[in-house]
């Protein structure tokens, strides 16, 4: 298994433009998330989604947009974009049997990252 | 949005020593909590997660939960280079799958 997988590494944008953050895992996980990372900060929560066609806003949404059509993808699009949206952005899955409860690890598994500089 | 606050550091701690790393929490409903280490331009791996009180060995390291106090720490024994990373704190509340993470703590060992 690959595991989590993003695409591109490294990308630089100019203000205005947008582009299309991808995100596949192989590992049949029904919930993703993307993050961001800034220099010194912890991992703030953009979007998540618990399943194929279901998707919620996080902590710092806005800007961004997802969408889930397929357990394996959820690529994270920025429109518009602008140099507060530089940063480090990773994206996450982890499986969660349903009527579980949230007690045990569930642990997430974090892609590579795709480091994105505006400006 | 659930506060999660970790000393930045750096930590710097000869090898061979214990690194000792705290976490405290704002949400006394929270309910799991994971260390994560970072090494610079990586992405976080899970290294423990813990959720009864009291200490949970794995390895090298113990990690430590106190709910009453609202904090979780993350003891490294036997300090190692390789140990050299960023750790996380992250939690979880009660009916809920989303983390809120600290910070993090950079340890440096110094050989």
């Amino acid at each position: 298994n690959a595991g989590v997988t993003q695409t591109p590494k490294f990308r630089i944008l100019k203000i205005g433009q947008s582009m299309t953050l991808q995100c596949t895992q192989d590992m049949n996980h029904n919930y993703m998330y993307w993050y961001r990372q800034d220099p010194g900060m912890g991992l703030k929560l953009i979007y998540y989604s618990v399943g194929a066609g279901i998707t919620d806003k996080g902590e710092v949404p806005n800007g961004y947009n997802v969408s889930r059509s397929t357990t394996e993808d959820f690529p994270l699009r920025l429109e518009l974009a602008a140099p507060s949206q530089t940063s480090v952005y990773f994206c996450a899955s982890s499986y969660h049997p349903y009527l579980s409860g949230t007690s045990g690890s569930y642990e997430q598994y974090f892609g590579p990252g795709t480091r994105l500089t505006v400006t | 949005q659930k506060e999660v606050e970790q000393n930045s550091g750096p930590l710097s701690v000869p090898e061979g020593a214990i690194a000792s790393l705290n976490c405290t929490y704002s949400d006394r409903g929270s309910q799991s909590f994971f260390w994560y280490r970072q090494y610079s331009g990586k992405s976080p791996e899970l290294i423990m997660f813990i959720y009864s009180n009291g200490d949970k060995e794995d390895g090298r390291f113990t990690a430590q939960l106190n709910k009453a106090s609202q904090y979780v720490s993350l003891l490294i024994r036997d300090s190692q280079p390789s140990d050299s990373a960023t750790y996380l704190c992250a939690v979880r509340g009660i009916n809920d799958y989303k983390l809120s993470f600290g910070a993090g703590t950079t340890v440096t060992v110094r050989a």
